[in-house]
This record gives C-alpha cells, sequence and structure tokens, in this order.
C-alpha cells in the first residue's frame, strides 16, 4: 500500500533557525504532492503544493519544498522560523490513480514548536 | 473563499450512543471527505463521496457510516459510539477535476465516555 512518511515527529528551533522537514512516500508512479499547516486551534490549511514542472516550489510564509523525483521525497524548507510558525506540518501525496477523486494519503505529522 | 463548516466543535457522547457529524460546504464541490486525526497517526481516510448518495470506504470505515443526501451536505455517523471512537474529525472538500486542492473545516473533537 501507498504510504507517507515524515521522519520528525517533534522539532524545536530557536528563532531565526533553519527548517527542514522530511517527506517520503512510496508510491512509483506520477504523484500530485502537498504540505499542509494546521497552527493551533485552526483549520488545517493548505501551505504549497507540486504538480509538475519547477521541482521548488513556494509557498506562503516564506515556505518552500523541493520535489526529488528519484528520492521519492518532498522536503519542506525555510530559511529562518519564527515564533509564529509553531504548528504540525503534514505532508501529503495524490498519486496519479486517484484521478479526479483528488483522494490524499497523509504523513503522521512533524509538531514544529519555535522558541522566542 | 472556500467554506467548510462542521456542525460542532467539541461532542461528549456516551458508549453506545448514535453519533451524527455533519459537514457543509459552500462551494458546490463533488467531493467531499471525513477523516479523524489522533496524535502520532495523521490523518486517515474514513469515508468519502463523489456525488450525491454516492460514498467509498476509506482506510478505516469500520464503526461509521456515511450519507449523502445533498451535495452540500456530507455526514458522518457513529452506530454505536465507542471509546475508541475518541478522536478529532474533519471534513474536507475539492472540485473533482485533476489536482485540485482539498479544503478542509475546523474539525469536530468527539470525546466518548
Amino acid at each position: 500500500a501507498q504510504s507517507v512518511s515524515q521522519h520528525n515527529h517533534h522539532v524545536i528551533l530557536s528563532e531565526a533557525a533553519s527548517l527542514e522537514l522530511g517527506c517520503n512516500y512510496s508510491y512509483g508512479g506520477t504523484v500530485n504532492l502537498f504540505w499542509y499547516v494546521q497552527y493551533p486551534g485552526q483549520h488545517l490549511q493548505l501551505l504549497l503544493k507540486y504538480f509538475s514542472g519547477d521541482p521548488l516550489v513556494k509557498g506562503i510564509k516564506g515556505f518552500e519544498a523541493e520535489f526529488i523525483k528519484s528520492k521519492f521525497s518532498f522536503n519542506l524548507r525555510k530559511p529562518s522560523v519564527q515564533w509564529s510558525d509553531t504548528a504540525e506540518y503534514f505532508c501529503a501525496v495524490n498519486p496519479n490513480y486517484g484521478g479526479a477523486t483528488n483522494k490524499l494519503i497523509f504523513g503522521t505529522g512533524t509538531l514544529l514548536a519555535v522558541q522566542p | 473563499d472556500v467554506k467548510v463548516t462542521q456542525s460542532s466543535r467539541y461532542l461528549v457522547k456516551r458508549t453506545g450512543e448514535k453519533v451524527f457529524l455533519e459537514c457543509v460546504q459552500d462551494m458546490d464541490h463533488e467531493n467531499m471527505f471525513w477523516y479523524r486525526q489522533d496524535p502520532g497517526l495523521g490523518l486517515r481516510l474514513i469515508y468519502f463521496s463523489y456525488d450525491v448518495k454516492m460514498k467509498e470506504k476509506g482506510d478505516i470505515p469500520e464503526g461509521y457510516s456515511v450519507s449523502r443526501e445533498k451535495k452540500e451536505r456530507f455526514s458522518l455517523i457513529l452506530e454505536s459510539a465507542s471509546t475508541n471512537q475518541t478522536s478529532m474529525y474533519l471534513c474536507a472538500s475539492t472540485r473533482q477535476r485533476y489536482q485540485e486542492t482539498q479544503y478542509f473545516g475546523p474539525g469536530t473533537r468527539l470525546l466518548v465516555l
């Protein structure tokens, strides 16, 4: 079965530190890739997405992610985190076979705590 | 702006009760989804629907059923609630076109005693 792995379950950083959250998926075909974020007490919202083209995608709030097909990875990065980035981050994959249902397979999430 | 609303933010029920969780979206989306979110397990798909009266099982459908009588509304039903169904339940919707984004509701935190 297809799966999505997020290797870091909890990450604690100081403000201004750089962030990289790992995401790997197991599906071998074409995929659509997403990062969602859930701030404390808020809805799950889209941070960025990759469908095709430039493998380096930019999202909201200074986040970016790089799709590396050969490594089945879609890691999330931010050069300098802020206290307001404290949240839970979810990687998700829509395997191409999912077609127009747009079904997603989610990773287990990474809790990021940024210390002021 | 897409809006997905869920009927309750918090719900406390007793074991054996029948529980209804309601989700409404206002963007005429064809696809709707129910997930449960548990610490360390991420989001797991319970059921989804791609049209009125149509439904498909997700990864963890046991103990749940769904109803989609109108396009904008998707209900999750716990026929006989059990303590292991204590969780955060998230509803989402998306258009039925390739490469669309899922939009999520605020979630319902259900406690079964």
